[in-house]
């Protein structure tokens, strides 16, 4: 069955760059989740999009955005990176808030 | 806004043993998830409890919840190396985040 795609898997960015990530989700699904892990830690909710509309935000830094496309892909966008960026950050989707399924994420690393 | 709380945070346990990871949560949650996560993987979801004396089991692992106490544990039987990862509680909260617990990390040893 299909999964949910991540690209770039990996990413190696200097400080002050910009990033932007993208989210292919499962066919069908319509809502778009991102989270981001820091080494050792549990997933944090960043923002997530419905029917290409920002439906709720959670702990996301003003130096990112993200938006959902007519396709359903996402994009997060990060600007001015900070060491404290470099993460695993994870996509999710699900069908109308149903159950949501992970994408293999990206492992962004910022020196 | 929900909180989740999960312990312990390691364990270490020898195979063929029995074990417990609890999860505790602050406030209602419209649904209990717990994940697998092998180091620098993904999340592999395992079981999503959705009410009150939900009990679901997969192999070795079986999960319950119980909504008055906020409480969900999942139960380890006869451990063996396989099963050895980290393991998160979730709570689904405001319809569409997940908030997380810290994580067990389970290491199962000869």
């Amino acid at each position: 069955a299909a999964g949910v795609i991540q690209s770039p898997r990996h990413l190696i960015k200097e400080k002050r760059e910009t990033a932007t990530l993208k989210c292919y989700p499962i066919p069908r699904h319509d809502t778009v989740y991102w989270y981001q892990q820091g080494p050792g830690q549990d997933p944090q909710f960043l923002i997530s999009f419905y029917e290409k509309m920002q439906s709720d935000k959670g702990s996301i830094p003003d130096r990112f955005s993200a938006q959902q496309f007519s396709d359903y892909h996402s994009e997060l966008n990060m600007s001015s990176l900070e060491l404290g960026d470099s993460a695993l950050y994870f996509c999710a989707s699900s069908r109308t808030y149903n159950e949501q399924f992970f994408g293999p994420g990206t492992r962004l690393t910022v020196l | 806004e929900l909180k989740v709380e999960q312990n312990p945070l390691f364990l270490s346990m020898q195979e063929g043993k029995n074990y417990t990871i609890y999860c505790n949560y602050s406030t209602t949650s419209d649904r209990l998830y717990w994940y697998r996560q092998d180091p620098g993987k993904s999340l592999e979801s395992l079981f999503v409890l959705l009410s009150n004396g939900a009990v679901k089991q997969e192999g070795r692992l079986m999960a319950s919840l119980d909504t008055k106490a906020r409480l969900s544990t999942l139960h380890i039987t006869a451990a063996v190396h396989d099963l050895s990862a980290t393991y998160f509680c979730a709570g689904l909260y405001n319809t569409d985040k997940l908030i997380f617990g810290t994580g067990t990390r389970l290491q199962v040893f000869p």
